[in-house]
């Protein structure tokens, strides 16, 4: 089933912060950070294992709630480069890999 | 190996004709993965392979859609008798299940049924 992200849009000024959100309805092993920018393919950017293994970006974090199945996307002192359509991909133990709707992420100088 | 590959780029193809599109994989990834992702959204799971088994296909796919990944390395994609709503953009993605766990896409085939 495919995951739940919001909010479906954020307009940010270089500097500023901003959090996506992507809940699943299945009991989750992995969550999945991608970006896309227009007519480009999706670029990976964090994975999050459960039991909390982290691995990614270095100016992005995350966070995987493995109870609630939510995991949260925090973009700190956002960059002119942040701009994109931020995905979540989630899968359970099974390798599949289903993703959400998107965020898009407009920061402006 | 410089990453996941796609063929066609674009193609524009008149409904009701077939078209096969091809997925070249990261070698030593033995997950491969097809969306399809319209403008707006996500990318839609249509069908995914662990070596050459294909391990789950979409329910919200037609009998039209299939796809075939023969001896676990490259992978294809037939759409047959096109119609207007299969046009889209057409993802590969492709993964290892040890050491490094993230998805690679390809740069996708864009797909126009006129």
């Amino acid at each position: 089933q495919q995951p739940v992200q919001s909010p479906q849009a954020v307009i940010l000024r270089e500097g500023e912060d901003a959090v996506i959100n992507c809940s699943s309805s299945k009991a989750l092993y992995s969550v999945h950070w991608y970006r896309q920018k227009h007519g480009e393919a999706p670029v990976f950017l964090m994975i999050l294992l459960k039991g909390g293994e982290q691995k990614g970006h270095e100016k992005i974090s995350a966070s995987f709630n493995e109870k609630k199945q939510q995991s949260s996307l925090y973009l700190t002192a956002s960059q002119l480069s942040y701009s994109g359509t931020y995905f979540c991909g989630t899968e359970g133990g099974d390798y599949k890999l289903s993703f959400g709707a998107g965020t898009t992420v407009t920061v402006r100088a | 190996d410089t990453g996941v590959s796609q063929d066609p780029r674009h193609k524009i193809t008149k409904r009701g004709q077939n078209v096969t599109f091809r997925c070249d994989p990261i070698s030593e990834h033995n997950r491969l993965y097809w969306y399809r992702q319209t403008l707006g959204q996500g990318p839609e799971f249509l069908t995914y392979f662990q070596n050459e088994a294909q391990l789950e296909k979409s329910r919200l796919l037609s009998d039209r859609f299939s796809a075939e990944r023969p001896k676990g390395s490259f992978s294809t994609l037939e759409i047959q008798r096109t119609e207007q709503g299969d046009s889209a953009m057409y993802l590969c993605a492709s993964r290892t299940v040890s050491g490094v766990p993230e998805a690679f896409f390809g740069q996708g085939t864009r797909l126009t049924v006129v």
